[in-house]
């Protein structure tokens, strides 16, 4: 069974402008999160999808939004990028199931660097 | 809020040495709780997990146990391999929460 994916693996972008990261889940998974990792803050949740609606949402700024598609891919969006949003971007799926044990399955992440 | 406290890195061991890192938390309820594991230029890894209170998550000769009292989940392996070099998650999931919340990792690398 084929992975998470991520793409694109790297991105370099310039302050002000945004940018668009995309993950495809393990098929048949339908729960889509999205982590946002940098050396500072660490770990941190940005938002989870099931089935094209958003169900749970960290502390991120409007400017972090996302969306998922009838097959489960999902794409995260950030506008008016700030130096601060370099990170690497991590995209996790599961099947999504409440009051399960919450086992999730990580892509290799996006890299993005604002300069 | 829920949250993970792992010890502080970075941690270098020799090969075949014993190797404990230590978790804790501290939840509302009886969270799920992980290890997972980061290699480098690579994404999380789901090494173990445990959903109940003296449950043992067990993969790869690691190991660790989900104990209620202490509120703790510390990871063990009795002979570390230098590919065992990663930085590594300990990360709990609240009941119907929908997310994990992290430790900040520990990095380990084991020298030959």
């Amino acid at each position: 069974k084929a992975g998470v994916t991520q793409t694109p693996r790297y991105l370099i972008k310039t302050r002000g402008q945004q940018v668009t990261l995309s993950c495809s889940p393990i098929s048949g998974h339908r729960s889509v999160s999205w982590y946002q990792q940098t050396p500072g803050q660490g770990l941190q949740f940005l938002f989870e999808y099931f089935s094209e609606t958003q169900r749970n949402k960290g502390n991120f700024p409007g400017r972090f939004s996302g969306r998922q598609f009838s097959n489960s891919r999902s794409e995260m969006n950030v506008s008016t990028l700030e130096l601060g949003d370099s990170a690497l971007y991590l995209c996790a799926s599961d099947l999504g199931h409440r009051d399960r044990a919450y086992e999730q399955y990580f892509g290799p992440g996006t890299r993005l660097t604002v300069t | 809020g829920d949250s993970v406290t792992q010890m502080e890195g970075p941690v270098t061991l020799s090969e075949e040495a014993f190797l404990t890192i230590n978790c804790t938390y501290t939840a509302t309820g009886y969270p799920s709780l992980f290890w997972y594991v980061q290699y480098p230029g690579e994404g999380l890894q789901l090494l173990l997990k445990a959903t109940k209170a003296d449950d043992k998550g067990s993969n790869k000769g690691f190991e660790a146990t989900y104990r209620k009292e202490t509120t703790s989940f510390h990871l063990e392996k009795g002979s570390v391999q230098v590919s065992d070099s990663a930085v590594y998650f300990c990360a709990l999931s609240a009941k119907g929460a929908q997310k994990l919340v992290f430790g900040q990792g520990t990095r380990l690398t084991i020298n030959p």
